[in-house]
């Protein structure tokens, strides 16, 4: 059980073409769901935090603008990248938080989707 | 923002040794995990240590943690190729609900 998936695995877009990228639990429901960027051999960088039926939560640097998020599901979360730029290349991984998620903040990771932005 | 710091950066030994990873953090913590990343691959949780545990062992893996000091250690005993992999230690944000990451150490076991 506890499985995340994100699709697609990896996308090769032009620069000013805005990019989806989907993350679901399949097995549960999530309530919370969180994404993280990684560039090359660098560790995870969260970028924002989605709660189901309201507004995403960005961390700072992170433009809300640029990527929009949408959790319209217990158990779909959606990051678009829009106008994307070479920059924008990196692996974009999200993670679920059960609704059933105790104090030991238990989350599950989805497998990362590669963006490579030409 | 990072919390974590691994040390070393990068550590490459031989099949059959044990590997140590450590990691440092800034804040109180309920809990600390530990992560692999496989190069380009996705996060396998290895391990989760509460605040008031000291130690605690999975299969090959050993972990403590020590709160005074704010640093946390991963040991592999008997490492093996297949070990080869980016760790990360990763604790809760302020919010206690998203997880922020270390710099991650890169294992490289050779057979």
């Amino acid at each position: 059980g506890a499985v995340v998936s994100q699709h697609p695995s990896w996308v090769i877009c032009k620069s000013g073409t805005s990019v989806k990228i989907e993350c679901r639990s399949l097995d549960f429901q999530a309530t919370t769901m969180f994404w993280y960027r990684q560039f090359p051999k660098q560790s995870l960088m969260l970028m924002a935090t989605s709660n189901e039926g309201s507004k995403a939560t960005y961390e700072q640097g992170v433009e809300k603008d640029k990527f929009l998020i949408n959790h319209a599901s217990l158990t779909l979360s959606t990051l678009t990248v829009t106008s994307a730029h070479p920059e924008d290349s990196s692996f974009y991984i999200c993670s679920a938080r059960p609704r059933t998620s105790g104090p030991l903040n238990e989350q599950f990771f989805g497998p990362g989707t590669r963006l490579t932005v030409l | 923002s990072q919390q974590g710091e691994e040390d070393p950066q990068a550590l490459s030994i031989q099949e059959g040794e044990n590997a140590t990873m450590n990691c440092s953090y800034k804040t109180s913590i309920n809990n600390l995990q530990w992560y692999r990343q496989n190069s380009g691959r996705g996060l396998v949780h290895l391990i989760l240590i509460r605040s008031n545990e000291r130690e605690k062992h999975s299969g090959r893996l050993r972990v403590t943690l020590d709160t005074s000091k704010k640093s946390s250690s991963l040991l592999i005993t008997a490492s093996r190729a297949a070990d080869t992999a980016s760790y990360f230690c990763a604790t809760a944000n302020q919010a206690g609900t998203a997880l922020i990451f270390g710099k991650g150490t890169t294992l490289s076991v050779s057979s």
